[in-house]
């Protein structure tokens, strides 16, 4: 069974970095073809994908955001590790992470998700 | 950058069909993933690689792509049917998410 659970502070101030942990069991980031995303959503808004680690340890993220974020992983711990620098109120959202593997020519759905994490940026 | 455009809003009768839209560009050139989510809950995903199911997603979802829409179907709509739907692709090494419909069961 494949399951992934988000973990981090619920509440962070103003120009703080935010450190997002995704821990997951049944499956293994060392695989051939298998990524995690992170994605996050504002209240009553839609998702917005953040960033993403693959199997060999390439990374891509958001455009509007890659200068503040950072994902990394630990394949011994089955840990997907997201940083958030220069944290503000506008990023307060629900933070989820997701398995996203590749398919046979190109990457496909997030078929697992996590059940996310709120995190509130206030002072 | 590429954009998604989905309606903000489907009504439907309970038993009938709804179709949800997603339009980009050329998008039929590109796969498709489909969510739901409903209240308080994490998305799921119910439509990969434009008209796959996942295992336990029920055959009244559909999906099909082609041209500048994509569309997912939902035939003999039910109650529990009742969410948000985002479509979703990758360009250019980045994932772009609709702006989301929201489902409402008559």
């Amino acid at each position: 069974q494949v399951t992934l659970r988000e973990s981090g502070p619920a509440l962070v101030k103003p120009t703080q970095t935010l450190t997002l942990t995704c821990t997951f069991s049944g499956f293994s980031l060392s695989t051939s073809g298998m990524c995690v995303s992170w994605i996050r959503q504002p209240p009553g808004k839609a998702l917005e994908w953040l960033a993403l680690i693959d199997w060999d340890d390439d990374k891509y993220y958001s455009t509007s955001l890659k200068t503040r974020l950072t994902i990394s992983k630990d394949t011994s711990k089955n840990q997907v590790v997201l940083t958030m620098t220069n944290m503000d109120p506008v990023d307060t959202a629900t933070y989820y992470c997701a398995r996203t593997p590749w398919g046979d020519d190109d990457i496909g759905g997030m078929d697992v998700w996590g059940k996310g994490t709120t995190v509130t940026v206030s002072s | 950058s590429y954009v998604l455009t989905q309606p903000p809003s489907v009504s439907v009768a309970p038993g009938k069909t709804a179709r949800i839209t997603c339009g980009g560009n050329n998008i039929g050139s590109k796969s498709v993933h489909w969510y739901q989510q409903k209240p308080g809950q994490a998305p799921v995903l119910v439509i990969y690689y434009d008209s796959d199911r996942p295992s336990g997603i029920p055959e009244r979802f559909s999906g099909s792509n082609s041209g500048n829409t994509a569309t997912l179907t939902i035939s003999r709509v039910e109650a529990g049917d009742e969410a948000d739907y985002y479509c979703q692709v990758w360009d250019s090494s980045s994932c772009v998410f609709g702006t989301g419909t929201k489902v409402t069961v008559l």
